[in-house]
């Protein structure tokens, strides 16, 4: 089976441009998590998409964004972008599984954004 | 206060030994804890999940729960300089959001 995809794998932007970040989940996987990793703050949790719904979301400015389709597959958008955008984005699927919690996630190999 | 917290590290240790890395939680919410080894410029990969309290073994990896203690950790038996990377410690409640902490750096020397 398939791991989990993102395209791009590198990308360099400069301030004040958009970019947008796609992930492909695990087939059958219907939950889609991003998060953010810098040197200094480690992995934050950015959102989390269900069923084409967001479920849960981290504290990050309305800069960044996303959505998911209905074949699972996740876009995260940031817009108007500032140097501390620079960083490592993973995405993450998992087969969400209501009880207990449990529920695994298997992350992508992520997309590393400079921003210039 | 982190919700997850772990030791940065570096944890030094040689080659044959058992590693330990520890990590605590705070919130008593957190069911599902899990724990990803991260290659420098790698993303993280799953490694180990456990849900009940006491010890979970796979292979050379044990993972422990405690959750009075409110207490997780992983010990690798047999540490091979491979085994060099940080591991990331997270735990979930229900359909909260899987919280990180900020992952401790093992140094396996030959």
């Amino acid at each position: 089976k398939a791991g989990v995809t993102q395209t791009p794998r590198y990308l360099i932007k400069t301030r004040g441009q958009q970019v947008t970040l796609s992930c492909s989940p695990i087939s059958g996987h219907r939950s889609v998590s991003w998060y953010q990793q810098t040197p200094g703050q480690g992995l934050q949790f950015l959102f989390e998409y269900f069923s084409e719904t967001q479920r849960n979301k981290g504290n990050f400015p309305g800069r960044f964004s996303g959505r998911q389709f209905s074949n699972s597959r996740s876009e995260m958008n940031v817009s108007t972008l500032e140097l501390g955008d620079s960083a490592l984005y993973l995405c993450a699927s998992s087969l969400p599984r209501g009880d207990r919690g449990g529920n695994e996630q298997f992350f992508g190999p992520g997309t590393r954004l400079t921003v210039l | 206060q982190k919700e997850v917290e772990q030791n940065s590290g570096p944890l030094s240790v040689p080659e044959g030994a058992i590693a330990s890395l520890n990590c605590t939680y705070s919130d008593r919410g957190s069911q599902s804890f899990f724990w990803y080894r991260q290659y420098s410029g790698k993303s993280p990969e799953l490694i180990m999940s456990i849900y009940s309290n006491g010890d979970k073994e796979d292979g050379r990896f044990t993972a422990q729960l405690n959750k009075a203690s409110q207490y997780v950790s992983l010990l690798i038996r047999d540490s091979q300089p491979s085994d060099s990377a940080t591991y990331l410690c997270a735990g979930k409640g229900g359909f909260q959001k899987l919280v990180f902490g900020t992952g401790t750096r093992l140094l396996v020397s030959p």
